[in-house]
C-alpha cells in the first residue's frame, strides 16, 4: 500500500460535463475525506464518510456535486453539468480512529480544469 | 464557525536565519491544531500538531489560547524547507474530524 491514491491526476472538460472522479484510501482506513482547493487558498471540506455512510457534507457541496463510498473502501465524487467556477484541484484524503491522533494522510489529488 | 488565518503569504528569508510562520485561529471549542506540508510536486502531509508537543525537522509549535495562535518556527532555516505551509484546526467533537485550513504561506529559504 503505497498511500491514498486518485485517479485520474488531471481532467480537461468542457463546460456541462459530467466527471467522476475516484479515491481510493489506505486500505485499512475507515474515514475518507473530500476537499477542494482553489489557486491561493488552502483546501476546503466537501464531505466525510464513515466507512460507506455519507456523515457530513458542506454548503459548498452543490446539488451538482454527489459523493458515494458503496462498500466503504474507495469514494467517487461525480460533478455534473461542470461550469468554470469547479475548476480546482480536489483532494481525497483518509484516516483511520486507530491512529494517533487520527492524522489524515492525502492523495495527489485530481486538478480539474472546465474549459 | 472555525476560522485560521494565516496573515502572510510568502516568507523569504536566508539559510541558517530563524523562521516563525504566523497562524492565528477562531474556534469556541477546545481545538486541535495542526501544520500541514506540501513540497514541490508532492503531497498535503502532516507536519506537526499541537497535541504531541514534538519537534519536527528542527520545527516547534506552541499552542497559545490566550492569543490564539499556534506560529511555527525554526531557529536555522534549511533550504529544504522551502515549501508551502498550511495551518488546519479540527474542532474534534466526534468522528469527523474535518480540517479547517489556512490560505497558506510560501516559505522560501535562499542559499
Amino acid at each position: 500500500d503505497t498511500g491514498v491514491s486518485q485517479d485520474p491526476r488531471h481532467k480537461i472538460t468542457k463546460r456541462g460535463q459530467n466527471v467522476t472522479f475516484r479515491c481510493d484510501p489506505i486500505s485499512e482506513h475507515n474515514r475518507l475525506y473530500w476537499y477542494r482547493q482553489t489557486l491561493g487558498q488552502g483546501p476546503e471540506f466537501l464531505t466525510y464518510f464513515q466507512n460507506e455512510a455519507q456523515l457530513e457534507k458542506s454548503r459548498l457541496l452543490s446539488d451538482r456535486f454527489s459523493a458515494e463510498r458503496p462498500k466503504g473502501s474507495f469514494s467517487t465524487l461525480e460533478i455534473q453539468r461542470t461550469e468554470q467556477g469547479d475548476s480546482a484541484m480536489y483532494l481525497c484524503a483518509s484516516s483511520s480512529p486507530g491512529h494517533v491522533y487520527n492524522e489524515q494522510f492525502f492523495g495527489p489529488g485530481t486538478r480539474l480544469t472546465v474549459l | 464557525a472555525q476560522r485560521v488565518t494565516q496573515p502572510e503569504k510568502l516568507l523569504s528569508v536566508f539559510k541558517g536565519a530563524p523562521v516563525e510562520l504566523k497562524c492565528n485561529y477562531s474556534y469556541s471549542g477546545s481545538p486541535e491544531l495542526f501544520w500541514y506540508v506540501q513540497y514541490s510536486r508532492q503531497r498535503l502531509q502532516l507536519l506537526l500538531r499541537h497535541i504531541s508537543r514534538e519537534s519536527i525537522k528542527g520545527f516547534t509549535a506552541d499552542l497559545n489560547k490566550g492569543e490564539t495562535s499556534f506560529h511555527l518556527k525554526k531557529p536555522f532555516a534549511q533550504e529544504e524547507d522551502s515549501a508551502m505551509y498550511y495551518c488546519a484546526l479540527s474542532a474534534n467533537t466526534g468522528a469527523n474530524s474535518k480540517l479547517t485550513f489556512g490560505k497558506g504561506i510560501t516559505l522560501s529559504v535562499r542559499p
